[in-house]
C-alpha cells in the first residue's frame, strides 16, 4: 500500500514560516489534502487538490506538489497555528485513503 | 449547514461486535462519498472505510471481512458495522463527507465530532 512520510515534529516562531513535508514515491502524480487537528479536536481541512483553499482557511496556508514531496506551508505563524498536521491522498489503484503519520507544529 | 453526528460508541469486549451511525444533515448522504476515519489515543489518522455514489465500498486492509460500511437513504444516516473486534481497534471513530461533488478528489472537508470505541476486557 501507498506510504507517506512526514517528519513527527516541526517548530518555527511567531511570525516565521513553518514548512511541513509530505513524502510519497511520485507524489506529484497523486493529489494531496492538508489537514489541521487541535487536540481534543476533529481534523479540519486546510489545502485540498494540493494548494486550494477551503472556504474560510486563511491565506496563510498554502500548498504544493511535486516529484516525491509535497509541501504545507503556513507563513506568518501564529500561536492559534500549533496542532497537529496531516497530509492525505487517495490511492485510485487501491480506492483506499492514505494518511500521513502527522506533524505536530509548536509554536516557539 | 452541513452536520454529521456519530454515535455508537463505548466498551466493548474482545471478539465482540458494534454498529457506529453517523446521522447527516444539511446534505444528502447517498449523493457524496462517505468515508469512515480513525485515530487511536495518542496515535495518528488512519483511513477505515468508504462508500461511493453508486454504492462500492472500499476497506483497509487491517479491518477487511471485518468491518462493514453501509447507508441507509431514508434515514440519512451512515453506518459501520465492526465485528470481532480486537484492542488494536480502540480509537475514535470519524465520519466524513467528500467535497467538491463530481470533482472529487479524496478530499475530505467535512468531519464529525467523532466517537470513542474502547475494546477490553
Amino acid at each position: 500500500s501507498y506510504v507517506l512520510t512526514q517528519p513527527p515534529s516541526v517548530s518555527v516562531a511567531p511570525g516565521q514560516t513553518a514548512i511541513i513535508t509530505c513524502g510519497g514515491i511520485k507524489i506529484g502524480s497523486k493529489t494531496v489534502h492538508w489537514y489541521q487537528q487541535k487536540p481534543g479536536q476533529a481534523p479540519v481541512l486546510v489545502v485540498c487538490d494540493d494548494s486550494d483553499r477551503p472556504s474560510g482557511i486563511p491565506e496563510r496556508f498554502s500548498g504544493s506538489n511535486s516529484g516525491n514531496t509535497a509541501t504545507l506551508t503556513i507563513s506568518r505563524v501564529e500561536a492559534g497555528d500549533e496542532a497537529d498536521y496531516f497530509c492525505q491522498v487517495w490511492d485510485n489503484s487501491s480506492d483506499q485513503g492514505v494518511f500521513g503519520g502527522g506533524t505536530k507544529l509548536t509554536v516557539l | 449547514e452541513v452536520q454529521l453526528v456519530e454515535s455508537g460508541g463505548g466498551l466493548i469486549q474482545p471478539g465482540g461486535s458494534l454498529r457506529l451511525s453517523c446521522a447527516a444533515s444539511g446534505f444528502t448522504v447517498s449523493s457524496n462519498y462517505m468515508t469512515w476515519v480513525r485515530q487511536a489515543p495518542g496515535k495518528g489518522l488512519q483511513w477505515v472505510s468508504v462508500i461511493y455514489r453508486g454504492g462500492s465500498t472500499y476497506y483497509a486492509d487491517s479491518i477487511k471481512g471485518r468491518f462493514t460500511i453501509s447507508r441507509d437513504n431514508s434515514r440519512n444516516t451512515l453506518y459501520l458495522q465492526m465485528n470481532s473486534l480486537r484492542a488494536e481497534d480502540t480509537a475514535v471513530y470519524y465520519c466524513a463527507r467528500g467535497g467538491r461533488g463530481d470533482l472529487w478528489r479524496g478530499s475530505f472537508p467535512y468531519w464529525g465530532q467523532g466517537t470513542l470505541v474502547t475494546v477490553s476486557s
